[in-house]
């Protein structure tokens, strides 16, 4: 897996966007930058991949730079129960393996 | 609404006991995870199964830890002789690995929080 690097910690203020960075400059070219979160006291949620293209669900965006050395998860409009811990994980698509999952980015949403 | 069940949610028990967390993964996913989250270590897998054999165990300490799949619908992991230093909170995923998909998308159950006093 290649290694991400994300910030330890973000506030951001209720109804605005939170746009959380990781940079991932060692991915390969057949690894997907996933992102997970984790809520307090539960397990881990899948959010969105993507592995070129800019990708958007019912979650969130993912924006993905043209050289994929660096990524942005965007939720467009957040709210206090988008206070979790982020992951964002750097995982080729070859085949069903285990996360490597870093210390991620706590996001903590303000009223 | 599919969703990975594991029981039990919560046990307490004493050093030296055994200890069996049990995992119901997503109906037709076909390979399943076994994680550990510790506030010092963050979340570290442990172990997984595709097609109900074992693929990668290396995570685990083997000579008290087991993991089985008796059957696709259900997987466990086992602590024998329990210590202190395996409270944790134990995580079960399950995933597909079909051919063409990007892989990596796994679905966590609520977790088996351990106590070993």
């Amino acid at each position: 897996d290649a290694k991400t690097t994300q910030p330890p910690s973000m506030d951001c203020a209720e109804g605005r966007a939170a746009n959380l960075p990781c940079n991932h400059s060692t991915i390969s070219g057949n690894e997907y930058v996933y992102w997970y979160r984790q809520i307090h006291s539960q397990g881990p949620q899948y959010i969105i991949h993507g592995l070129k293209n800019n990708e958007t669900n019912e979650m969130a965006s993912l924006i993905i730079t043209e050289d994929r050395k660096s990524s942005t998860l965007i939720l467009p409009h957040a709210t206090l129960r988008d206070t979790a811990v982020y992951y964002c994980i750097a995982r080729g698509g070859g085949g069903a393996d285990g996360l490597t999952f870093g210390k991620g980015t706590h996001l903590i949403i303000q009223p | 609404d599919a969703r990975v069940t594991q029981t039990p949610r919560h046990k307490v028990t004493e050093m030296g006991q055994e200890v069996t967390m049990r995992c119901q993964p997503i109906l037709g996913h076909n390979t399943v995870f076994w994680y550990r989250q510790t506030m010092m270590q963050g979340l570290e897998l442990l172990a997984y199964f595709r097609n109900r054999a074992p693929l990668d165990d290396s995570g685990m300490p083997k000579d008290r830890f087991s993991a089985e799949m008796p059957d696709a619908t259900l997987a466990t992991l086992k602590i024998q002789p329990s210590e202190p230093r395996d409270s944790a909170v134990y995580f079960c995923a399950s995933g597909s690995s079909g051919h063409g998909l990007a892989k990596n998308i796994q679905y966590f159950g609520a977790g088996t929080r351990l106590s070993v006093l």
